[in-house]
């Protein structure tokens, strides 16, 4: 069966520092990534999604970016947070051959300090 | 704006009791999909609606698709404290590309 692991559940960091946030995918190959933001009242913002290794595409200009070295590795990264960065970020994955619906990690509270 | 809306944006009932959900778009989806999510965890894929006017129930949750595959409806039947969380639709509108789009969610509360 599939499983995906996303870590720190949470986590406090103060603004202009670093941020590297993980999430890992099992019992599958080539699958789509995404990385999602969620906010009170608003949903579930796409960030990024990538289908492949090193193919990644942004949905929001924004401090962050994403990468993904590995082809069931997907790591959302800051260079300087700001405060606005506060918020539960989400990964999920989804079958390259044929939408199915996400599946979704466990996700990751950040708070901007 | 939102390309999805949904309503009631929160929702207090008492157990037992019976409830529906809605998820209303001036676009048409070519599919649509209902989450539920529990604080601190990610949303959980309940079900996927295709064809317009399509029902789907799973245990006492009954999930609708309009005929013009604009809306959905998500009723729940004899509501049960397990029931509480937030409910999410999400789907792809025609012409948007292949990503799908999620409501703000109803948040319902169900109490014993």
């Amino acid at each position: 069966s599939q499983t995906i692991h996303q870590w720190p559940a949470t986590l406090v960091q103060p603004v202009g520092s670093p941020l590297s946030l993980e999430c890992t995918v099992e019992g599958t190959s080539n699958p789509n990534l995404y990385w999602y933001r969620q906010a009170a009242g608003r949903g579930l913002q796409l960030l990024f999604y990538s289908v492949g290794i090193g193919q990644i595409s942004s949905e929001v200009p924004q401090n962050l970016s994403a990468s993904r070295p590995q082809d069931r590795q997907f790591i959302l990264s800051s260079k300087k947070l700001l405060l606005s960065d506060s918020g539960f970020y989400l990964c999920a994955w989804s079958w390259s051959g044929g939408f199915q619906g996400y599946t979704f990690g466990s996700g990751t509270r950040l708070t901007v300090v | 704006t939102q390309l999805l809306e949904q309503s009631p944006q929160f929702l207090s009932i008492q157990e037992g009791e019976n409830l529906t959900v809605y998820c209303n778009s001036s676009s048409v989806f070519s599919s649509l999909q209902w989450y539920r999510q529990e604080p601190g965890e990610g949303p959980v894929l309940l079900v996927t609606v295709v064809t317009g006017g399509e029902v789907k129930k799973l245990k006492r949750l009954t999930f609708q698709f309009g005929d013009a595959r604009k809306d959905s409806s998500l009723h729940i039947t004899a509501a049960q404290p397990g029931d509480t969380g937030l409910y999410l639709c999400a789907g792809v509108p025609s012409n948007y590309g292949q990503n799908f789009v999620f409501g703000p969610g109803t948040r319902l509360s169900v109490l014993p």
